[in-house]
């Protein structure tokens, strides 16, 4: 089955620098990839997602890049701000099943 | 919007109880999951459901069971509870066609005294 990595664990960046997420997948299969943000006592929310006919996507301070060849996928967050501080969740699926997480990044934003 | 809506915030119970955990979604979704999140190890999924009365083992779905008698609502069952199952409980609700996103509820802290 699918198995998805996520480094690093923690991550803390000085206010306005930025921030790269990075996540590995092992099922060629898979096709779809969302980021989550998790703020401290709040449910996970979707922030992008990419679909595997697309290489980047960007969404004003927050872009997702993803390489099928290498199966690897990036979170990156420009001009950070104490309110991107949050878990932030990458995770993967094939067609309809399942999403499989990897195991979060403590994100804390510095000001 | 989208609205899953998990019966409780938090809850503790004993060791040895049965415990039911609700989970309700407004947007007729037909997939439906349970996830435990525990600090280090990520959402982990227990069981997951594609249609009413359907259901379909996670990766860690020892010690639960669910039940799916209504598309909106999904119920995750703890049928003895252990202290090694206290954790946050999320539940999540998608749509059927392939690569939807997850819709997540507020998640359920349960602890087993």
């Amino acid at each position: 089955g699918e198995n998805v990595e996520q480094h690093p664990s923690t991550l803390s960046v000085q206010e306005g620098d930025s921030a790269v997420i990075k996540c590995t997948y092992s099922d060629s299969a898979s096709n779809y990839f969302p980021w989550y943000k998790q703020e401290l006592g709040k449910r996970p929310q979707l922030i992008i997602d990419i679909r595997s006919n697309v290489g980047e996507k960007k969404d004003q301070r927050i872009a997702v890049t993803l390489n099928k060849t290498a199966k690897h996928f990036s979170l990156h967050i420009t001009e950070t701000q104490p309110e991107d501080s949050a878990v932030y969740f990458c995770a993967a699926s094939a067609g309809n099943t399942p999403l499989v997480f990897g195991k979060g990044t403590r994100l804390s934003v510095i000001a | 919007d989208v609205k899953v809506t998990q019966s409780s915030r938090y809850l503790v119970k004993r060791t040895g109880e049965k415990v039911f955990l609700e989970c309700v979604q407004d947007m007729d979704h037909e997939n439906m999951f349970w996830y435990r999140q525990d600090p280090g190890l990520g959402l982990r999924l227990i069981y997951f459901s594609y249609d009413v009365k359907m259901k379909e083992k996670g990766d860690i779905p020892e010690g639960y069971s669910v039940s799916r008698e209504k598309k909106e609502r999904f119920s995750l069952i703890l049928e003895s509870a252990s202290t090694n199952q206290t954790s946050m409980y999320l539940c999540a609700s998608s749509a059927v066609s392939s690569n939807q996103p997850q819709h997540f509820g507020d998640g359920t802290r349960l602890s087993i005294l």
